[in-house]
């Protein structure tokens, strides 16, 4: 049964970088039949898609946090990561990382999730 | 970006009575959408992709149905466990993107 989990400081100071590493479990990063993504949450509020990457090191950013999000992926410990610079209040959210399967070029929806990791931005 | 609007925004409903939540976005997204349900606590679980596949294990009370620019979430006859709030995503295009969601709540 594959699982993901989110790992990383709970709470991080404005300005600063948020940094947050999801292990897969169960299955390989590096099958060509999935992508991989993060997705956030602000308390009481919608899903907001952050961005998807490939083993491959392939990035797509949502436009509105592009100029501050980066991904990478570590297939050795089966692991990708986001990182996110410049982090105010709005930033507090919880952070899901999701799974895309993919087949012939085309990739579907998110059919497995962590279990969030709530990040508060705070002084 | 593609918008998403959910329509409404709270459903009240009792157990066993029909609910259909609505999803339309801002162009056609032929039917690339998905719906999601979320409790409390929970991560979003899949029910339904690409309009109107139901994902792997969601129960046959769920179905799915548009193209375009509007689709439908039915859920034939509400469980107790079926009162949660429900998104809807697109994939047609980049960003992907989520609708603000429709809470069915207890009547």
């Amino acid at each position: 049964q594959l699982q993901l989990q989110e790992s990383g400081p709970g709470l991080v100071k404005p300005s600063e970088t948020l940094a947050l590493t999801c292990t897969v479990s169960g299955g390989s990063i590096s099958s060509g039949t999935y992508c991989w993504g993060w997705i956030r949450q602000p308390p009481g509020k919608g899903l907001e898609w952050i961005g998807s990457v490939w083993y491959t090191g392939i990035t797509y950013y949502n436009p509105s946090l592009e100029s501050r999000v980066t991904f990478s992926v570590d297939t050795s410990k089966n692991q990708f990561s986001l990182k996110l610079t410049s982090v105010t209040a709005a930033d507090t959210a919880v952070y899901y990382c999701a799974r895309r399967y993919c087949s012939n070029d085309v990739c579907y929806f998110f059919d497995y999730w962590g279990q969030g990791s709530l990040v508060t931005v705070s002084s | 970006e593609i918008v998403l609007t959910q329509s409404p925004a709270t459903l009240s409903l009792s157990p066993g009575e029909r609910a259909t939540l609505s999803c339309r976005a801002s162009q056609s997204i032929f039917i690339y959408l998905a719906w999601y349900q979320q409790k409390p606590g929970q991560a979003p679980r899949l029910l339904i992709y690409d309009a109107s596949n139901r994902a792997t294990g969601i129960p046959a009370r769920f179905s799915g149905s548009g193209s375009g620019t509007d689709f439908t979430l039915t859920i034939s006859s509400l469980e107790p466990e079926d009162f949660a709030v429900y998104y809807c995503q697109q994939r047609s295009k980049w960003p992907l993107t989520f609708g603000g969601g429709t809470k069915v709540e207890i009547k």
